[in-house]
């Protein structure tokens, strides 16, 4: 079974920073990774997606994400962070075959300040 | 992007009747539907998950007979918390995705229970 991790719970920042997620899995076959994003009040929105080909993905709003299969990491990076995008993320993988359910990490809570 | 709808969106119940949340796929087939369970300030626990036409696989420790699952359809999985209790209130989350190669899932808005 997989296992994911998020080292960061509740994250700070001002508007202009940049931001940094840590993600990391445990799985020893194939996977799709996946960012998810819940803003206050909404339900689960992809950011990203990784599945084959570039480890650097981009995805919506400016968010990126690399995926370093050595060390088993998918971090999610934004050299900027505005103010709407306090909200909480979600790291996820599934294996590449069978049922693919999701296994999302803890999450971690992005404040950011004006 | 593909649109899954959950009905109802809250639903308050007393403490030993069923509720019977719905979730659709609203513009593509989905043979594959997985319902996740959230506490607050928690992540997504699958629950289970639902290919229609089959029976439901259930993760360790959800209880089969507790929660029902139904996929009758390509478009509707139901999710029914028989005798719910207390501690039965969270937030239910399901997800669809298409058949083949589709790696993509598509989240529902999700239902907020209450049990009284």
């Amino acid at each position: 079974a997989q296992s994911v991790s998020q080292h960061n719970h509740h994250v700070i920042l001002s508007e202009a920073a940049s931001l940094e997620l840590g993600c990391n899995y445990s799985y020893g076959g194939t996977v799709n990774l996946f960012w998810y994003v819940q803003y206050p009040g909404q339900h689960l929105q992809l950011l990203l997606k990784y599945f084959s080909g570039d480890p650097l993905v981009k995805g919506i709003k400016g968010f990126e994400a690399e995926f370093i299969k050595s060390k088993f990491s998918f971090n999610l990076r934004k050299p900027s962070v505005q103010w709407s995008d306090t909200a909480e993320y979600f790291c996820a993988v599934n294996a590449a075959t069978g049922r693919r359910a999701l296994t999302f990490g803890s999450g971690t809570r992005l404040q950011v300040q004006p | 992007g593909a649109v899954v709808s959950q009905h109802p969106s809250r639903v308050i119940c007393k403490s030993g009747t069923s509720v019977k949340i719905e979730c659709r796929s609203l513009d593509f087939q989905a043979t594959t539907m997985f319902w996740y369970r959230q506490f607050p300030k928690q992540s997504l626990m699958l629950m289970a998950t639902s290919n229609e036409g089959s029976k439901a696989t259930y993760e360790q420790g959800v209880e089969k007979d507790k929660f029902l699952i139904n996929h009758a359809s390509l478009t509707l999985s139901t999710l029914t918390v028989t005798s719910a209790h207390p501690e039965d209130s969270s937030f239910y989350i399901c997800s669809a995705r298409g058949g083949g190669s589709s790696y993509e899932q598509y989240f529902g808005p999700g239902t907020r229970l209450t049990v009284t």
